[in-house]
């Protein structure tokens, strides 16, 4: 147990529609990480938070937002939901901002768009 | 962005056989991570190794950051060693993680 939750562990639901991904960071940590893991692509970054504000963007679309809430805990929403954005979404955590650290992984949001 | 590749893609092994998983990266790095994806999709931290050798029981790692390139040793492997194996860096201006695409590790009774 690498001490990152996410919630929901699986969630369907149809094209066009909205949902929002949950994420809370290992005690103490104040960096979280998002990642998407699909067929296509690979495990890439999508998006990083330390203590609340964005630090760094990947290859998020702009049909995906997130935000660090005061508690450290992060939310991923994605709209417009397309058939491509089925994936298994990650939320990783450290306690540093940058650089020399490890990050740790939560066990990940398998989204079926249908 | 930084290149980040993997050999052998696919391994299969029979139980108690050694293995040896390579990665390679195309720029100076502060951050190398091996990971173990098991089948159930959930993704293992092994070792944090951007330089140098550590062990951890049947598993050891070694990364030569000068010349750009990390090894993981599996010895004795065992079933429940099936999966994939990652290897992510981080770019020393970087903030995040850049995956390799996976040695995929299937080891038989």
């Amino acid at each position: 147990d690498s001490g990152v939750t996410q919630t929901p562990k699986h969630l369907i639901t149809a094209t066009g529609q909205r949902v929002t991904l949950r994420c809370s960071p290992r005690s103490g940590d104040l960096s979280v990480y998002w990642y998407q893991q699909s067929l296509d692509q690979g495990l890439q970054f999508l998006i990083q938070y330390y203590n609340g504000e964005e630090r760094a963007k990947g290859n998020i679309l702009e049909r995906f937002s997130a935000q660090q809430f005061p508690d450290l805990h992060s939310e991923l929403n994605l709209s417009s939901l397309e058939l491509g954005d089925s994936a298994l979404y990650f939320c990783a955590s450290s306690d540093r901002d940058r650089g020399v650290h490890t990050q740790y992984f939560g066990p990940g949001t398998r989204l079926t768009v249908l | 962005g930084i290149q980040v590749e993997q050999s052998p893609p696919d391994l299969i092994l029979q139980e108690g056989a050694n293995s040896t998983l390579r990665c390679n990266f195309s720029d100076s790095v502060n951050n190398l991570q091996w990971f173990h994806q098991n089948p159930w999709g959930q993704l293992i931290n092994l070792f944090y190794i951007p330089s140098g050798t550590k062990q951890n029981g049947r598993l050891s790692a070694t990364t030569v950051a000068t010349e750009r390139y990390s090894l993981l040793y599996i010895s004795s492997s065992q079933t429940t060693d099936s999966g994939v194996y990652f290897c992510a860096v981080a770019e020393n201006s970087g903030y995040a993680l850049n995956f390799g695409k996976g040695t995929s590790l299937l080891v038989t009774p």
